[in-house]
């Protein structure tokens, strides 16, 4: 039990798919956040969620649309996307009014856009 | 902006030997936090130790210290006993009033 659990962990798609990632904490946490590993590079973060509310999106393109329907819960919805977002997408979580600065990670979703 | 540097792209240790980890950091705020991460091949990143910047004594969990050193802006890992499952990606990180800001990483490998 990881506490932060995320699937597809392997998803392969083509550059007109749609798809999407989903992402479930069991900790009891009320902000949630949507990262991006590439190769060589520092982790980026792409979406902020604390309560639900999107709080942050750092000049993340539109074929990204990130979906918290609850504190639990958040989604990745794709579409049309490019080769050079091929990646590892990571999910995490936090408490946000106890510590904010500690995050707890998902095993991420490794994704191929082809 | 914080940036976070992490200038060993690999690193090597033997098994029962110490390694050091090294990562500075380019800030103006005062308070703030650092972490080490770790990233075995599962991919979960799992925090291995935190420091608060307003703390001098350096943070110590199991194997794992820290050298933190303020005014160099320097936050070094040290692996005391180095076992086969360290084997992995450390990733530096900080964070002060904003965002979490992660460096590049370090592969550390680990032989018999």
């Amino acid at each position: 039990e990881t506490g932060v659990t995320q699937t597809p962990r392997h998803l392969v798609m083509g550059m007109t798919n749609k798809k999407s990632l989903k992402c479930e904490q069991h900790l009891g946490h009320n902000a949630m956040y949507w990262y991006k590993q590439s190769a060589k590079k520092p982790l980026e973060l792409m979406f902020v969620y604390n309560f639900k509310e999107q709080t942050e999106n750092n000049s993340v393109p539109s074929r990204f649309s990130p979906e918290c329907p609850n504190s639990s819960h958040l989604f990745l919805h794709l579409h049309t996307l490019q080769p050079e977002d091929s990646a590892l997408y990571l999910c995490a979580s936090s408490q946000v009014d106890r510590d904010t600065k500690k995050l707890f990670f998902g095993s991420g979703t490794q994704l191929s856009v082809l | 902006a914080q940036t976070v540097t992490q200038s060993q792209p690999e690193m090597s240790v033997q098994e029962a030997e110490t390694v050091t980890l090294s990562c500075t950091y380019d800030t103006s705020e005062s308070d703030y936090y650092l972490f080490w991460y770790k990233q075995p091949p599962s991919r979960q990143m799992i925090l291995v130790i935190r420091q608060e910047a307003y703390k001098q004594q350096n943070a110590t969990e199991n194997r794992f210290s820290v050298n933190f050193q303020k005014a160099a802006k320097s936050f070094s890992l040290k692996i005391s006993d180095s076992q086969l499952g360290d084997a992995a990606m450390y990733f530096c990180a900080y964070r002060g009033a904003s965002k979490l800001t992660f460096g590049t990483g370090t592969r550390l490998q680990v032989t018999l």
